[in-house]
């Protein structure tokens, strides 16, 4: 079945950085778009980025951009979020996500939690 | 960016009861309009996308309608597994936006 499966959260101090993963499988990963959205405790989602299916396009949230770097691997059907100078703010649930032609979200991975905090 | 209101932000029904819940966008934004359900501790589920369509495998019992500004998301009869939250997101510009949720609770 179509499955995305995150990794990589963790607890990070204020300032540091954190890679996080997105593995695809069942079905053709090179043929969507993909995102990542992210869920405070408690607060509603949030979009962070996408990525083009080629991946020679990237587009970010003002709250992200400069700070975040979306960028996959179509031959081994990955996608990662590598993020920098992570504040508080970044204390999420982050969700990697599949866009639909119309940039609805129709598979979405469990979730990975990123803690900030000294 | 465009912003998405969603009303009201938590509604009280009873199984059986026809439920609606309203999205208002801040711009037009044509049918570029998606409904997700989330439940606690899981990740969000696409019920409707393109403001009217039927995602597939998702209960008949959940529509959609509404163009340009107004949305509107529909369950006609509430069952005691749709008692969750429920988000609207445009997705005719970037930045993608949401909905600040409704949660659907039991009466």
């Amino acid at each position: 079945q179509e499955q995305l499966v995150e990794s990589g959260g963790a607890l990070v101090k204020p300032g540091g950085s954190l890679r996080l993963s997105c593995a695809a499988s069942g079905f053709t990963f090179s043929d969507f778009y993909m995102s990542w959205i992210r869920q405070a405790p408690g607060k509603g989602l949030e979009w962070l980025s996408y990525v083009s299916s080629d991946g020679h396009t990237t587009l970010y949230a003002d709250s992200v951009q400069g700070r975040f770097t979306m960028s996959r691997d179509n031959a081994k059907n990955s996608l990662s979020l590598e993020m920098n100078s992570l504040r508080g703010d970044d204390t999420a649930i982050y969700y990697c996500a599949r866009n639909r032609v119309n940039d609805a979200f129709d598979v979405w991975g469990q979730g990975t939690r990123v803690t900030v905090s000294s | 960016d465009i912003r998405m209101t969603q009303s009201p932000s938590s509604l009280s029904a009873s199984v059986g009861d026809r439920v609606t819940i309203t999205c208002r966008a801040g711009q037009t934004i044509g049918s570029f309009l998606n409904w997700y359900q989330q439940k606690p501790g899981k990740a969000p589920k696409l019920l409707i996308y393109a403001a009217s369509s039927l995602q597939g495998g998702v209960s008949s019992r959940f529509s959609g309608s509404g163009s340009e500004t107004d949305f509107t998301l529909t369950i006609s009869s509430l069952q005691p597994e749709d008692y969750a939250t429920y988000y609207c997101q445009q997705s005719y510009s970037t930045p993608l936006t949401f909905g600040g949720g409704t949660k659907v609770e039991i009466k």
